[in-house]
């Protein structure tokens, strides 16, 4: 298994600005994952970061808007950019772990854009 | 490509009530098959899973069974609590780092 810390737990932000939202997980991985989850909505993956290489992001998402880094392998920030309403949402950090794929979550950053 | 299927919500129950909540999925391969659960404000937690055909996943009292033959992972639990009310992902990872969940269904549970 796996623990998973995020920091801000939450956060109101004014239109224009960024947040960056860290994620750190007690045990080294591969590889993490980012997911938005909009209200009343299933998981979206934004995309997964690799120690040491560029993150993959997946269709609709890009990387002036969602940077991240990966410096280690237990690290990961998501950086929201130049926000606007559309991106309130709860962001989730994930890893992988055990022979069977299963997915462990930090408890999210709720997102609130003004 | 693979996907997850799984009834829409909102399903209310009164406590001590059965509980089904209907998963099936499609994917190449042999599949795992996870539920997972999203308590009010939180971030998703495993709840079981099931890693081959004809093996029951169980935890705190749910239980699904992974039917090949449907494909299908249907959620049981023979007496909700209200405790119990959260949001329930059906999910499948066939074995490559990206996993697909379901668009997830709310239990109220009432007292």
């Amino acid at each position: 298994s796996a623990v998973i810390s995020q920091k801000p737990s939450r956060d109101i932000c004014q239109r224009g600005t960024s947040l960056t939202i860290q994620c750190q997980v007690d045990s080294q991985v591969t590889m993490m994952f980012w997911y938005r989850q909009q209200p009343g909505q299933s998981l979206t993956l934004i995309a997964t970061a690799n120690q040491g290489s560029e993150a993959t992001y997946e269709s609709g998402f890009v990387i002036d808007k969602f940077p991240i880094s990966r410096p280690n392998l237990t690290f990961s920030t998501l950086t929201v950019s130049n926000m606007s309403p559309e991106d309130s949402s709860i962001y989730l950090c994930s890893v992988l772990s055990g022979l069977d794929y299963e997915q462990y979550f930090g408890p999210g950053t709720r997102l609130t854009v003004t | 490509g693979n996907s997850v299927t799984q009834m829409e919500g909102p399903v209310t129950l009164s406590e001590e009530a059965f509980l089904t909540i209907n998963c099936t999925y499609t994917a190449t391969g042999y599949p795992s098959l996870f539920w997972y659960v999203q308590y009010p404000g939180e971030g998703l937690q495993l709840l079981l899973k099931a890693t081959k055909a004809d093996d029951k996943g169980s935890n705190k009292g749910f239980e699904a069974t992974y039917r090949k033959e449907t494909t299908s992972f249907h959620l049981e639990k023979g007496s909700v609590q209200v405790s119990d009310s959260a949001v329930y992902f059906c999910a499948t990872n066939t074995g490559g780092f990206k996993t697909i969940f379901g668009a997830g269904t709310r239990l109220f549970v009432k007292a």
